[in-house]
């Protein structure tokens, strides 16, 4: 049974820091997605990766993907308060499924 | 464009009853899948459909059914409503790439159910 762990569960930052959230799964997938969710809203899709080595980056966020070290990483750079949100990753073996991981809350604090 | 589309948006059931939600996917896919997220969890899958056929089955009882019609939108339906049912449950269409997998997964607003 595929496992995807995430941590930190949660995070709470200053506003203009760094950090890293990291992203385990336990079975081969050439696909990781990043999402992110706001109090009661859906999911937001932030970044798909789909090879290993695999970067992208958007505003303050940039995702990676090691696929022969099963993990994924999603780095902030300089928070801001509008960055506050729970950020989950998600691991697709099939095309079938989304594995989910518990979800990263993140606070930025002034 | 539209997205993909949910109804109702809230619900509010009693434990025993029976519900509905559905779906309508983005013009243009044939997939659909169905999650459920219980509060302070990460989304659970629940089924995929493709082309009217259930493509996928997560680890949920039988209460819990599907179908995708012809238009390619789908309806979940729960039966024999418990506390734990309680969830916001997420619908997600999707392309199909050739060679039998899905593409990237697009997310509905989803419906928030509430069983008393």
């Amino acid at each position: 049974e595929l496992k995807v762990e995430q941590n930190p569960l949660f995070l709470s930052m200053q506003e203009g820091k760094n950090y890293t959230i990291y992203c385990n799964y336990s079975t081969t997938s050439d696909r990781l997605y990043w999402y992110r969710q706001d109090p009661g809203k859906s999911l937001e899709s932030l970044f798909v990766l789909l090879s290993n080595g695999a970067v992208k980056q958007e505003g303050r966020l940039m995702a990676s993907l090691d696929t022969k070290a099963r993990l994924s990483t999603l780095h902030i750079t300089a928070a801001v308060h509008d960055l506050s949100a729970t950020y989950f990753c998600a691991v697709d073996t099939s095309g079938s499924r989304l594995t989910f991981g518990e979800g990263t809350q993140l606070t930025v604090n002034p | 464009d539209a997205g993909v589309t949910q109804s109702p948006t809230h619900l509010i059931k009693t434990r025993g009853q029976h519900v509905t939600l559905r779906c309508s996917p983005i013009s243009g896919h044939k997939s659909v899948s169905w999650y459920q997220q219980v509060l302070g969890q990460g989304p659970q899958f629940i089924f995929q459909y493709y082309e009217k056929e259930e493509r996928g089955r997560g680890n949920f009882p039988d209460r819990f059914s599907a179908r995708q019609f012809p238009n390619y939108s789908s309806e979940l339906n729960v039966n024999a409503l418990l506390l734990g049912d309680s969830a916001l449950y997420l619908c997600a269409s999707q392309t199909w790439l050739a060679g039998g997998r899905g593409n990237e997964q697009f997310f509905g607003p989803g419906t928030r159910l509430t069983v008393l």
